[in-house]
């Protein structure tokens, strides 16, 4: 029972450079979240979906985007990497009146 | 205002109870919940409340709400060196596609 994946779970980028994390969940659930973890500040949403082929911003969507092809997947893109994207990058998703469930994170630093 | 605030730190000795606070923002909230991280790994889910009970009791863990003043606290019972984590909890909005809001945290650190 993998529940939520993400991968990678660690990265090094370049600023300027460019990637995509990758969420997946065998759960059948149609909520997916990618949030960011920096200290002191807990969790903050960045973008979220309730369903297959949909996307909505959450309070720091900024230099990110998305993408839901398929229900079990959410994809979180950096088109161009900064260090103030330096980073714990959580993924979680949840079925319906149910508790979101978490990935183990992806580490990201921006050199 | 928008943040749900904790205090950042506690320090039990092993045996005794712990107790982590939790001032949440918005009355309207469905769901409280309480999600434990340890070094290195992600949230996970320990127990959550639904906004019309006042307490909620799972073996070691027992939550209670107290809705007038917007304050929620966990406590632990016989707590030991195994629960020495990261805590956060969370509110369930109603607006925003009902998001998820969370605390900063509290950090746990028992000794033996």
């Amino acid at each position: 029972n993998a529940g939520v994946t993400q991968t990678p779970k660690f990265r090094v980028l370049k600023t300027g450079q460019s990637m995509t994390l990758l969420c997946a969940q065998d759960m059948n659930h149609e909520y997916m979240y990618w949030y960011r973890q920096d200290p002191g500040m807990g969790l903050r949403l960045i973008h979220y979906s309730v369903g297959e082929g949909t996307t909505a911003k959450g309070e720091v969507p900024d230099g990110y985007n998305v993408s839901r092809l398929k229900k079990q997947n959410f994809l979180l893109g950096l088109e161009s990497a900064a260090p103030s994207q330096t980073s714990v990058y959580f993924c979680a998703s949840r079925g319906e009146d149910r508790p979101q469930h978490f990935g183990d994170g992806t580490r990201l630093s921006i050199l | 205002g928008e943040d749900v605030e904790q205090s950042l730190f506690l320090s039990v000795r092993e045996g005794d109870s712990s107790v982590i606070n939790c001032t949440y923002t918005d009355s309207s909230s469905t769901y409280l919940y309480w999600y434990k991280q340890e070094p290195g790994a992600g949230l996970q889910l320990l127990t959550y409340i639904f906004s019309n009970m006042d307490m909620k009791q799972d073996q070691r863990l027992t939550v209670l709400l107290n809705k007038k003043d917007k304050h929620l606290s966990l406590r632990i019972a016989d707590t030991q060196t195994g629960d020495s984590a990261i805590y956060f909890c969370a509110e369930k909005r109603r607006a925003g596609f009902q998001k998820l809001v969370f605390g900063t945290g509290t950090r746990l650190l028992v000794s033996p």
